[in-house]
């Protein structure tokens, strides 16, 4: 099985801050990298899709870049809707998720 | 518009099998490219994904599951269903379908997502 690894885990920011969350996979997934945010008591909402595309209707601010093994989201100028938690999925071989990184605001 | 719904028992006993369904509208999966999968988030926890099915009967499971869990689909009733048995405590999760997205350009994404419905296992 793929193992996802993010970090950090948890992370406080502020408003207007740039943030990078981290994600590892145990091997080479090519761009099969997605992300997603989820907000507490909410389903997740994909954010980021083959590791750099951004989906339709997702702000600017979000980027993504990657490849093999090692990603990264990117968080220009930190809104206030932005404080959840992030995750990382992989769609190489079945679909497994990181174990997530909680945002919160400083 | 694309809307999914879980439903099913919010408590089952150990050793139980669990029938999730998971109704939906906006889209057939008798489309080509459409998916139906499954996740699940135990309180606290991260999302893990279970299983999946195309329009055209592929299945997928998750490795460490798979001995558990059955997933189907009534293309008639724009219905899946996902089974899991021999329900443990540690299986007390909330339950997610979504639909998949990025079929045709092979980069799969869990897309538009239904509410959850929280499954408690307990005696």
């Amino acid at each position: 099985d793929i193992q996802m690894t993010q970090s950090p885990s948890s992370l406080s920011a502020s408003v207007g801050d740039r943030v990078t969350i981290t994600c590892r996979a145990s091997q080479s997934i090519g761009i099969y990298l997605n992300w997603y945010q989820q907000k507490p008591g909410k389903a997740p909402k994909v954010l980021i899709f083959s590791a750099s595309s951004l989906k339709s209707g997702v702000p600017s601010r979000f980027s993504g870049s990657g490849s093999g093994t090692d990603f990264t989201l990117t968080i220009n100028s930190l809104q206030p809707e932005d404080f959840a938690t992030y995750y990382c999925q992989q769609s190489y071989t079945g679909h497994t998720f990181g174990q997530g990184t909680k945002l919160d605001i400083k | 518009q694309i809307t999914l719904k879980e439903s099913g028992p919010t408590l089952v006993k150990p050793t139980q099998t669990l029938t999730l369904t998971c109704s939906f509208s906006g889209f057939s999966l008798s489309t080509s490219g459409v998916g139906v999968g499954w996740i699940r988030q135990p309180p606290g926890k991260a999302l893990e994904w279970l299983a999946l099915i195309y329009w055209d009967d592929d299945k997928r499971y998750s490795p460490s599951l798979k001995s558990r869990l059955t997933i189907t689909k009534d293309t008639s009733k724009n219905q899946v269903v996902l089974t899991m048995t021999n329900m443990d405590p540690v299986d007390t999760a909330t339950y997610f379908c979504a639909q998949i997205g990025g079929f045709w350009s092979n980069y799969v994404y869990f897309d538009s997502w239904g509410q959850g419905t929280l499954v408690t296992v307990s005696t």
